[in-house]
């Protein structure tokens, strides 16, 4: 079946490792998106990316990591140096054209002890 | 980026329809209106979009007003299992960034 997969669904870490997210879509997307979720709050932006070999900043970057070697794959590195990494996180693609939706993962739930 | 206010929450009986509205009012001519919904503890579901027409497709309709200022989401008979959080984004004209606001959360009651 075509999508996107994000793994593990629960990932615990102690304080100061760094963790990595996998993000893997097989829908031929060019664009793909992190966003974190605190308890009872919204969707924020961390990282997206256009293509291949590109990725920009969004709101809440500080202390992640991203890289985009295969179109595919997105993976997101949460540091040491992010302060209060316990939260949802969300991976999406889309195809990258301005009238096309996004489809989600359904979320790793990182807890940092 | 055109930012979107939404209200907090929304109640809504069972079998009624569900009318959610957002205001997009710096939206830009070539941006669209989005609309997704996030059931708790699950990634967001698409629902539909739309530029200048109103649009519909089975799961809702979308009400965008002519000076696209302001748009509405239509649930046209609601069901518990429409009890979510819902979000109204305006995608980014130049680039794909697409940015959530925090949405309104639908209780719909038997």
């Amino acid at each position: 079946d075509g999508g996107i997969t994000q793994s593990p669904k629960y990932l615990f870490r102690k304080e100061g490792q760094n963790v990595t997210l996998s993000c893997e879509q097989n829908l031929n997307h060019d664009a793909m998106y992190w966003y974190r979720q605190d308890p009872g709050q919204g969707l924020r932006l961390i990282y997206y990316s256009q293509i291949v070999n590109d990725f920009q900043k969004g709101d809440i970057a500080e202390g992640y990591s991203v890289s985009r070697e295969k179109k595919e794959s997105f993976p997101l590195t949460v540091t040491s140096a992010q302060k209060n990494p316990t939260a949802f996180y969300l991976c999406a693609s889309s195809r990258g054209k301005l009238d096309t939706e996004a489809f989600f993962g359904q979320g790793t739930r990182l807890t940092v002890v | 980026d055109a930012k979107t206010t939404q209200p907090t929450s929304m109640d809504c009986a069972e079998g009624r329809a569900a009318n959610l509205p957002c205001n997009h009012s710096t939206i830009s001519g070539n941006e669209y209106v989005y609309w997704y919904r996030q059931i708790h503890s699950q990634g967001p579901q698409y629902i539909i979009h739309g530029l200048k027409n109103n649009e519909t497709n089975e799961m809702a309709s979308l009400i965008i007003t002519e000076d696209r200022k302001s748009s509405t989401l239509i649930l046209p008979h609601a069901t518990l299992r429409d009890t979510a959080v819902y979000y109204c984004i305006v995608r980014g004209a130049n680039t794909d960034k697409l940015i959530f606001g925090t949405g309104t959360r639908l209780q719909v009651f038997p």
